[in-house]
């Protein structure tokens, strides 16, 4: 089954970049998506088809995907983006939708 | 506004049954593949099961097959799971999401959930 690797925790300073990866065989292949989850929240997608931003969310989220990982990176990082922060694809080969392990984000 | 609000939830023995439910409002229904994904308390998201508009594909994760059932009732608006035979590694909230688009391959938006759990 397809696997999405993400690392368990970034931690980046106010106003700085936080690059969160998600690492597949041949991601850049298939379409990513993302969802930004706060505590006791629902997952709220932040960026879909690997780079599309949904209407509402900041122009600080953007997304890229080539070869074997995908990034998201939140720009000028503000303490609001704290979250857990999610990949997830769809694997036509098996026909599941698959999602990485989860970032937390912590805003130092 | 689309909402999607889950209900159905509780406490229940392993072995035994729930059947959760999804309402939904604010969108045309009737276009959109319907998807359960669940997240256990303090882990990350599990994709569940997926159900397409004119319920012709229907697809569930290989840990629910054969104990879930996703349905839904294009007449009333609402998406059922129905769970039986469950596990204490069941337990978690239950997300219902719509797809982003009609391609189906992302969830957008999502209910706030409703909780489950499995134990004796």
């Amino acid at each position: 089954s397809y696997v999405l690797t993400q690392p368990p925790s970034v931690s980046v300073a106010p106003g700085e970049a936080a690059r969160i990866t998600c690492e597949g065989n041949n991601i850049g292949l298939k379409s990513v998506h993302w969802y930004q989850q706060k505590p006791g929240q629902a997952p709220v997608v932040v960026i879909y088809y690997d780079s599309d931003r949904p209407s509402g969310i900041p122009e600080r989220f953007s997304g890229s995907n080539s070869g074997n990982t995908a990034t998201l990176t939140i720009s000028r990082v503000e303490a609001g983006d704290e979250a857990d922060y999610f990949c997830q694809v769809w694997d036509s080969g098996s026909d599941h939708h698959v999602f990485g392990g989860g970032t937390q984000v912590f805003v130092l | 506004e689309v909402q999607l609000v889950e209900s159905g939830g509780g406490l229940v023995k392993p072995g035994g049954s729930l059947r959760l439910s999804c309402e939904a409002s604010g969108f045309t229904f009737t276009s959109y593949t319907l998807n359960w994904v669940r997240q256990a308390p303090g882990k990350g998201l599990e994709w569940v099961a997926s159900v397409s508009s004119s319920k012709s594909h229907i697809y569930y994760a290989r840990s629910v097959k054969g104990r879930f059932a996703i349905s839904r009732d294009n007449a009333k608006n609402s998406l059922s799971l129905q769970m039986n035979n469950l596990r204490v590694e069941d337990s978690a909230i239950y997300y219902c999401a719509r797809a982003g688009d009609s391609s189906g391959y992302w969830f957008d938006p999502w209910g706030q959930g409703t909780l489950v759990t499995v134990s004796s």
